[in-house]
């Protein structure tokens, strides 16, 4: 158990098109998610704080409106990156938290690749 | 602000070898600290969960010891085999939400 998903995998888009990542949960509710975001080797950092039912709480430095996170369910959250840009381009990680066990389980990661 | 770094940042090991790896943080309020194995262009696996009542935690040839009060956690991985290279992460969590921090990692390679 303790499966979870992201879609795509691996996009490549224009500069200044907008790019949704999705996570979901596949087997268990996951009230929090997170968001982290990864550079070619690099640890990861988390950008924001993703809660079912109510706004994400976004870390110091990442732009609420640059990165839009949408956690409409207790299985899906939704990251959009918006007007895209080169230096967006990066590894995005998803987990979601599991209560019972108070643990992280994380998804596959998306690669984001802006011309 | 929680910091975490681990040691050594690389390691290059023959086969059969045992191994530690070295993880320390700055705020000791943690609520649990998970060990992950990340290979090269893929998403984190996890390995270990320790709980921040717990002083250890083992599955097979990997063991997690946790010192929650000095901010030190280990990996130990005996009978080290190809197959263990990767990128091993260390997060303390904190709070219930179960926040994670991450370390830089330890990029583990063991030769045949």
């Amino acid at each position: 158990g303790a499966v979870v998903s992201q879609h795509p995998s691996r996009v490549i888009c224009k500069s200044g098109t907008s790019v949704k990542i999705e996570c979901r949960s596949l087997d268990f509710q996951a009230t929090t998610m997170f968001w982290y975001r990864q550079f070619p080797k690099q640890s990861l950092m988390l950008m924001a704080t993703s809660n079912e039912g109510s706004k994400a709480t976004y870390e110091q430095g990442v732009e609420k409106d640059k990165f839009l996170i949408n956690h409409a369910s207790l299985t899906l959250s939704t990251l959009t990156v918006t007007s895209a840009h080169p230096e967006d381009s990066s590894f995005y990680i998803c987990s979601a938290h599991r209560d019972r066990a108070n643990e992280q389980f994380f998804g596959p990661g998306t690669r984001l690749t802006v011309l | 602000k929680q910091e975490v770094t681990q040691i050594p940042a690389a390691l290059s090991v023959p086969e059969g070898e045992n191994l530690v790896l070295n993880c320390s943080f700055t705020d000791s309020a943690i609520y649990n600290l998970q060990w992950f194995r990340q290979d090269p262009g893929k998403g984190l696996t996890s390995l270990l969960l320790i709980q921040s009542s717990q002083r250890e935690q083992t599955s097979g040839r990997l063991n997690a010891s946790l010192d929650k009060s000095s901010g030190r956690s280990t990996l130990y991985i005996a009978a080290s085999q190809p197959g263990d290279s990767a990128t091993y992460l260390c997060a303390p969590g904190s709070g219930n939400t179960g926040k994670l921090i991450f370390g830089q990692g330890t990029t583990l390679q063991v030769k045949p």
